[in-house]
């Protein structure tokens, strides 16, 4: 059962256009949402996230939208740089019940690709 | 400040033998989560120490165990490995572990069995 999903394997787009990656999740007891950039041999990358109180969140080049009503968020890059290209991970965490302690439910990751 | 550092980067093991893999955590970091990220599943969540104790479990065997030492550096052993365990290991530390507060990964090591 994959409570995050990200249905888009890879992304494409030309630099100094908009890149806009989504996920999907299932779990209505997930309360924060996190977006980790994973370089090849490097660890996970923490980019942004955003609460559930929230709908948006801006950071710089990068702003995560959520929509709860959809159980949907995206990430958004503008503008995409060639160094933005790596694996995005959406991730998510519930924090009733005790469960949240350093767990993250990530998604499958999609592969960004920024063409100079 | 360090980020967390794991050891070792990358081991070769055969089905069977047991395995110990360390990490430590950023400065002041009390918390420690280990992850195993494989092409078919994905980054899962193994398990999460605290002041050494363990608060938290993923689904995983019971040959997948932890421990965390009171300066915060944590271990992790795979008991009697199978094929199945060849993956990345991935720590991560944070403040709390809590909610709001990011987790930081190492590099992890790649375990290989053959």
């Amino acid at each position: 059962d994959q409570q995050v999903k990200q249905n888009s394997p890879s992304l494409s787009v030309q630099e100094g256009r908009i890149s806009i990656l989504n996920c999907d999740y299932t779990n209505s007891m997930f309360d924060y949402f996190l977006w980790y950039k994973k370089y090849p041999a490097e660890g996970p990358t923490f980019l942004i996230s955003i609460s559930s109180i929230k709908d948006k969140n801006e950071d710089g080049r990068f702003t995560v939208f959520l929509n709860k009503s959809a159980k949907h968020l995206s990430l958004h890059i503008v503008p995409s740089q060639p160094g933005d290209s790596a694996v995005y991970f959406c991730a998510a965490s519930a924090s009733a019940g005790g469960t949240s302690y350093g767990k993250l439910t990530f998604g499958q990751g999609t592969i960004l690709t920024v063409h100079p | 400040k360090a980020g967390v550092t794991q050891t070792p980067r990358y081991l070769i093991k055969t089905r069977g033998q047991q395995v110990t893999l360390s990490c430590s955590p950023i400065s002041g970091h009390r918390s420690v989560s280990w992850y195993q990220q494989t092409p078919g599943q994905g980054l899962q969540f193994l398990f999460e120490y605290f002041s050494e104790t363990q608060r938290n479990k993923g689904n995983f065997p019971g040959r997948f165990s932890g421990r965390q030492f009171s300066n915060s550096r944590s271990e992790m052993n795979v008991s009697t490995l199978e094929l199945g365990d060849s993956a990345l290991y991935l720590c991560a530390s944070s403040w709390t572990g809590r909610n709001g507060g990011e987790l930081f990964f190492g590099e992890g090591s790649r375990l290989t069995v053959l």
